[in-house]
């Protein structure tokens, strides 16, 4: 049971560089989340997916964007890598409800 | 601003002591979660609560729900090395069943 598999572990990009980060789960889950976490300010959303097709904008989606073309994979996409994008991505996904989430183990991106 | 507060924000104690840490909020939730997040991993679910005053227990961990849903506790008692990790209270915002999450408190248990 392999949950929510996110790859790479680690990047280093250069500044304005591209960078895919992927994300799938196999426990049939319709809804995914992208979050970033950053030193001593928790877990900030940067984009999430209620189904297949279907994506909104959480509370930092400026620089990133993603696609929910299956139920298993959100990919997470920067575009213009910058500074500011220096950060640990975590991709998450849940049933619904009162169900928690299922968190990927993270990708550390260094943008230098 | 946090939604969450998450206090302290940082805690060195002792094997076998105890402790509290505490999520606030002047917001009202129909539920709330905690997480325990170790380096290099993502957070797990640790527990829901879901009703005003409810008292959860895992093993050495009680999680309770304040009774007007605006703040929770988490008490961990006779305190062990694996207890050391980063703790997050969550909790629902409106439609996408979307979490937001505190700042979290880091515990570090010493042997």
């Amino acid at each position: 049971n392999a949950g929510v598999t996110q790859t790479p572990k680690f990047r280093i990009l250069k500044i304005g560089q591209s960078m895919t980060l992927q994300c799938t789960q196999d426990m049939n889950h319709n809804y995914m989340y992208w979050y970033r976490q950053d030193p001593g300010m928790g877990l900030k959303l940067i984009y999430y997916s209620v189904g297949a097709g279907i994506t909104d904008k959480g509370e930092v989606p400026n620089g990133y964007n993603v696609s929910r073309s299956t139920t298993e994979d959100f990919p997470l996409r920067l575009e213009l890598a910058a500074p500011s994008q220096t950060s640990v991505y975590f991709c998450a996904s849940s049933y619904g409800g009162l169900d928690g989430y299922t968190f990927g183990s993270g990708t550390r991106l260094t943008v230098v | 601003t946090q939604l969450l507060e998450q206090s302290p924000q940082f805690l060195s104690i002792q094997e076998g002591e105890n402790l509290t840490v505490y999520c606030n909020s002047s917001s009202v939730f129909s539920s709330l979660q905690w997480y325990r997040q170790e380096p290099g991993e993502g957070p797990v679910l640790l527990v829901t609560v879901v009703t005003g005053g409810e008292v959860k227990k895992l093993k050495r961990l009680t999680f309770q729900f304040g009774d007007a849903r605006k703040d929770s506790s988490l008490h961990i008692t006779a305190a062990q090395p694996g207890d050391t990790g980063l703790y997050l209270c969550a909790a629902p915002m409106e439609y996408g069943n979307k979490l937001v999450f505190g700042a979290g408190t880091i515990l570090r248990v010493k042997s």
